[in-house]
């Protein structure tokens, strides 16, 4: 079946721009994740949504960063005023609901380059 | 802060050689233990996870981990690995308090053919 997609694959951004980043989860998954994996670095967590909670937005380096996401489906990121340290591949999983789930389902990922 | 460690950044062997990657987290509650895999120029997949029950999982593979609560770790191994196990492992670590899920910086692994 279809897995967790995300547009654009790649993005070339000026710094001080706006861009926003989108994440189809799979169907039925009620938890979404966001990521951002930096050059040689791990994965940091920014954001979590999850069914009708409010999500967890700890991650979130700076006010600069929001999320979205319209019920138990698509997501979108978005970094305003974009700094050349946004550069980074972003991430979004999906998760089944169920206690015993939490097994991520990740996207290709939406690299962003901003110069 | 709760935090998951990845001692080796870049893991270097030969076919046939075992391995064993080591993975720590520092939070004392009940926790949900993760591996992920991403080969080059695929997504990142679950290798194996540890929820309850035996502290050691199997995996896809061959490989396998083995949940130590007293060392708060959760280390990969592979008795025998192949030029195909090149790739980026990384560690996730759910603590039960919440649903976030946090991932270790990775360890590259070459397998030299």
């Amino acid at each position: 079946g279809a897995g967790v997609s995300q547009s654009p694959s790649n993005k070339v951004t000026e710094k001080g721009k706006d861009v926003e980043l989108r994440c189809d989860p799979i169907s039925g998954h009620t938890a979404l994740y966001w990521y951002r994996q930096r050059l040689g670095q791990g994965l940091e967590f920014l954001i979590y949504f999850q069914g009708n909670s409010a999500p967890d937005k700890s991650g979130l380096p700076s006010d600069r960063f929001s999320a979205e996401r319209t019920g138990e489906s698509v997501s979108t990121l978005t970094i305003q005023r974009t700094q050349q340290e946004d550069s980074a591949v972003y991430l979004c999983a999906s998760s089944h609901p169920g206690p015993l789930s939490y097994e991520q389902y990740f996207g290709p990922g939406t690299r962003l380059t901003v110069t | 802060a709760q935090s998951v460690s990845q001692h080796n950044h870049h893991v270097i062997l030969s076919e046939a050689a075992s391995l064993e990657l080591g993975c720590n987290y520092s939070y004392g509650g009940t926790v949900n233990l993760f591996w992920y895999v991403q080969y080059p120029g695929q997504h990142l997949q679950l290798l194996l996870k540890y929820f309850s029950g035996d502290p050691l999982v199997k995996g896809i593979k061959g490989f396998e981990a083995e949940f130590i609560k007293s060392k708060f770790s959760f280390n990969l191994r592979k008795p025998s690995v192949q030029w195909s196990d090149t790739a980026e492992y990384f560690c996730a670590v759910r603590m039960n308090r919440d649903d976030k899920i946090i991932f270790g910086k990775g360890t590259r692994l070459h397998i030299l053919p």
